[in-house]
């Protein structure tokens, strides 16, 4: 079955500290996807990056960063330089491919207050 | 707006009411599912549509909920003789269906948030 891990409740910081969002998952299946979602107060669910078992390449998109390591089962997520209006509830899924449902797990979220 | 939408946006009723939301996916996305979110969760799976075919369905998904999507574009949730317990928000979302082994990234609507009292 499969099972997504995000450890950190919330994270506290101050503007322009960046700051990193851990997500491990647990899966039987070698072909898997991997997502971020952002839910801001206003609550609609914001899709960030998808990513594939077979594409280990980091991404960066503006101050937005991706590390995904297989080996340890992470797909972590990193904001540079924050600023307040990142403040909010980050989720990362796990979608099991072959032989699994096209359903994702959700993790319970993290939620990031980014102060001025 | 090209978005995912959903209606109504809040839902008060009283306990043992039925009520029905209705959810507009994106127009060219061929797969729709819905999730419930409770304070401080992530979203719950409750069932997936792919065009008109209900796939899944999770065990969360008690007799009382149904969800229908007649001609594959809009869907309904309804919840007959609802408990407080079902106080939540609902949440839509829509993606491409892509072939064997692909997932696709969803895309959200607004939620519809229920109180029963």
């Amino acid at each position: 079955a499969q099972k997504v891990t995000q450890a950190q409740t919330e994270i506290s910081v101050v503007e322009k500290e960046d700051v990193t969002l851990d997500c491990v998952y647990e899966t039987r299946d070698t072909t898997y996807y991997l997502f971020w979602y952002k839910q801001p107060p206003s609550g609609e669910l914001v899709f960030l990056i998808r990513r594939n078992s077979f594409d280990e390449q980091n991404e960066i998109s503006g101050r937005y960063s991706w590390n995904f390591q297989k080996s340890t089962s992470s797909f972590n997520f990193t904001i540079t330089a924050s600023q307040v209006v990142d403040s909010a509830v980050y989720f990362c899924a796990l979608s099991e491919a072959p032989g699994g449902s096209y359903i994702p797990t959700f993790g319970r979220g993290t939620s990031l207050i980014v102060h001025p | 707006d090209t978005g995912v939408s959903q209606d109504p946006r809040h839902k008060i009723t009283k306990r043992g009411q039925n009520v029905t939301f209705r959810c507009d996916p994106i127009s060219e996305h061929n797969r729709l599912y819905w999730y419930r979110q409770t304070l401080g969760q992530g979203p719950e799976f409750l069932t997936y549509f792919q065009n008109e075919a209900q796939l899944e369905k999770s065990r969360l998904l008690s007799d009382r909920f149904s969800a229908e999507r007649p001609k594959g574009s809009f869907s309904t949730l309804e919840i007959q003789r609802t408990e407080q317990g079902d106080s939540a928000m609902y949440l839509c979302a829509s993606s491409l269906g892509g072939g064997e082994g692909i997932t696709y990234e969803q895309y959200f609507g607004p939620g519809t948030r229920l109180t029963v009292t």
